[in-house]
């Protein structure tokens, strides 16, 4: 079946770029979101990609898609503190089911 | 405000014993689904709803139920629980199923089920 992989933990220093990676397996993906989940907390859309697209740029966040390789990364640049989440990748290929990610939990060190 | 309420928040309970998370949103969406986050496993679709009285099966439906009698309230049951089952678990709706429409997640419901 379907499966959306990333990995589990990723520390970087207040003020760099972290980069977080996805790889997907359903080449019929139309949409391929992020969603940031903190603690105690329900999860909230950060940002999505339609599959035509290679490129999305929203402010602190930069989404890349290769779907060639079925690779989906989120950098966010100068990271903050209050960026320390769980970032989860999901895709749907509009037939009402959204395949999850494992959830890369992203510390940021002062 | 525009949320997704869900009921209770945390929850103690015994096996066999029939428990409800209630599920209700106020924003006039037509798709409603529940999840469930596991420990390195990620969130898993149990069930979803396109609209009233249209219900079908995520990944991981086995022990649960849903119903869809309104298109504000999205119920789960779980009729004989068992530990297994706990987990912390996700409502969400979304106006339609399309990408740029958002899912809308609850707060969450940590179960336990000893």
């Amino acid at each position: 079946g379907e499966d959306v992989e990333q990995s589990l933990f990723l520390s970087v220093r207040e003020g760099d770029s972290s980069v977080i990676n996805c790889t997907y397996t359903d080449s019929s993906s139309t949409y391929l979101y992020w969603y940031k989940q903190e603690p105690g907390a329900g999860l909230q859309l950060l940002t999505y990609i339609f599959s035509n697209m290679d490129m999305k740029q929203d402010q602190r966040l930069t989404v890349l898609l290769n779907k060639k390789d079925k690779h989906l990364s989120l950098r966010i640049a100068d990271t903050q503190t209050g960026d320390s989440a769980i970032y989860f990748c999901a895709e749907s290929s509009g037939t009402y089911k959204y395949i999850f990610g494992t959830g890369t939990r992203l510390k940021v060190l002062a | 405000e525009a949320q997704v309420t869900q009921n209770p928040r945390y929850l103690i309970t015994v096996t066999g014993k029939k428990l409800t998370v209630t599920c209700s949103q106020n924003m006039n969406h037509e798709y409603m689904s529940w999840y469930r986050q596991d420990p390195g496993l990620g969130l898993r679709q149990i069930y979803y709803s396109m609209n009233v009285e249209v219900t079908d099966k995520g990944d991981v439906p086995e022990g649960y139920k849903v119903s869809r009698k309104e298109k504000r309230n999205f119920p789960l049951i779980l009729e004989s629980p068992s530990p297994n089952q706990t987990s912390l678990y996700f409502c969400a709706s979304s106006l339609s199923v399309t990408g740029n429409q958002p899912q809308h997640f609850g707060d969450g419901t940590r179960l336990s089920i000893l």
